[in-house]
């Protein structure tokens, strides 16, 4: 049982290149999401995805793009890698419980990818 | 805009003492709240969770929830060298709110 699985691990960028970060997901999670993490800030919400053919814009949007390939893959995509975007990438998957309360499970993350813009 | 709030700490506690952790969130409409371990250089792992106001005790750990006062805390008892690593607080909302808001983490050091 893999969880959620994260391509690459480790990625160096040249200024002004594009890649593309994979992720995807066997637990057949309905909400997925890609967070960035940098030292003293923390997690922070780059676009979210709440079920399959939406994506939404998180806290820092600018310069990626999403796709919600299906149920089971999220991608992010640089298009013009910029030093400001070096950072660990994380991808993570949840789900909404049924019933009354509609709470919801925890996310469940990737490994994370370590993207070094230079 | 919804924030969660966390001392960053370093919080240093001897091996065995008990860590407490705390945790302030702005949205009072706010229903699941979780704790994450995350070790360095690695990603966060679910420690625990906790949806009702009370405690939620789980072996070493118990998390505490006051919904009046929008806090929620993580009691560590006989911390181990092992349970060094940043503990982050998440929080959502109730129905179609599906995003966890995270806070930037308490980052935990226990000495021998």
């Amino acid at each position: 049982n893999a969880g959620v699985t994260q391509t690459p691990k480790f990625q160096v960028l040249k200024t002004g290149q594009s890649m593309t970060l994979q992720c995807a997901q066997d637990m057949n999670h309905n909400s997925m999401y890609w967070y960035r993490q940098d030292p003293g800030m923390g997690l922070r919400l780059i676009y979210y995805s709440a079920s399959e053919g939406t994506t939404d814009k998180g806290e820092v949007p600018n310069g990626y793009n999403v796709s919600r390939l299906n149920k089971r893959e999220f991608s992010l995509r640089l298009e013009s890698a910029a030093p400001s975007q070096t950072s660990v990438y994380f991808c993570a998957s949840s789900e909404r419980l049924q019933g009354p309360s509609s709470m919801n499970t925890e996310a469940f993350f990737g490994q994370g990818t370590r993207l070094t813009v230079v | 805009q919804k924030e969660v709030e966390q001392n960053s700490g370093p919080l240093s506690v001897p091996e065995g003492a008990i860590a407490s952790l705390n945790c302030t969130y702005s949205d009072r409409v706010s229903q699941s709240f979780f704790w994450y371990r995350q070790y360095s250089g690695k990603s966060p792992e679910l420690i625990m969770s906790i949806y009702s106001n009370g405690d939620k005790e789980d072996g070493r750990f118990t998390a505490q929830l006051n919904k009046a006062s929008q806090y929620v805390s993580l009691l560590i008892r006989d911390s181990q060298p092992s349970d060094s690593a940043t503990y982050l607080c998440a929080v959502k909302g109730p129905g179609g709110s599906y995003i966890p808001t995270f806070g930037r983490g308490t980052s935990l050091i226990v000495h021998p």
